[in-house]
């Protein structure tokens, strides 16, 4: 069975622009959550999808927005670009998700913003 | 307010030496998960364990090991015989909620470097 993927691996983008980012959870899984990775700010949840809807979203500005599509892939958007987004963004999938759901992460994408 | 302490921020151990992982956490929900994940060089987290609140039974996974302590409110991390595959960052999660609404609270990490 496949993993979870995310695309792309790696991004550069400038301040201000804005970023897509996708993925593909394993097949059968409905629910995919985001988290970011810094090394300042550490490992921080951002938002959970379950059947297209958002079930529950982290700490974090508007800026961050997500979606998910009938297939449960999901695709998570950043806005206006800032330095501090500067991070790997690590995306899970579950089955239904949920505390007793075991999460599944994928590879992560690398944002570096100039 | 809830929080995860992994104040051991690296480790190294040579090959075969037992290692304890510390986690703190603080909470004020009496229903709440930790959690443990093992983060190797390739970037993505991999689950280890998950227990709740009711459950401080000691858990053993072969060379791993887990003592859960609510009097001290710490969830600490045992490898015994440490391997070098076992160098990863580790870090401990916190969950409150019902199934639900809920979010994950993640230490900082601790690195693990174990050397040949």
């Amino acid at each position: 069975k496949a993993g979870v993927t995310q695309t792309p691996r790696y991004l550069i983008k400038t301040r201000g622009q804005q970023v897509t980012l996708s993925c593909s959870p394993i097949s059968g899984h409905r629910s995919v959550s985001w988290y970011q990775q810094t090394p300042g700010q550490g490992l921080q949840f951002l938002f959970e999808y379950f059947s297209e809807t958002q079930r529950n979203k982290g700490n974090f500005p508007g800026r961050f927005s997500g979606r998910q599509f009938s297939n449960s892939r999901s695709e998570m958007n950043v806005s206006t670009l800032e330095l501090g987004d500067s991070a790997l963004y690590l995306c899970a999938s579950s089955l239904v998700g949920g505390i007793l759901d075991t999460q599944y992460f994928g590879p992560g994408t690398r944002l570096t913003v100039l | 307010a809830q929080k995860v302490t992994q104040a051991q921020t690296e480790i190294s151990v040579v090959e075969k030496e037992d290692v304890t992982l510390d986690c703190v956490y603080e909470t004020r929900d009496t229903t709440y998960y930790l959690f443990w994940y093992k983060q190797p060089p390739s970037g993505e987290l991999v689950f280890l364990i998950r227990r709740n609140s009711f459950d401080e039974q000691n858990e053993i996974s072969g060379r791993y090991s887990w003592n859960f302590q609510k009097s001290t409110s710490s969830f600490n991390f045992t490898i015994t015989a440490s391997q070098v595959v076992d160098s990863a960052v580790y870090f401990c999660a916190l969950s409150e909620g019902t199934s639900g609404t809920y979010k994950y609270i993640f230490g900082t990490g601790t690195r693990l470097k174990v050397l040949a």
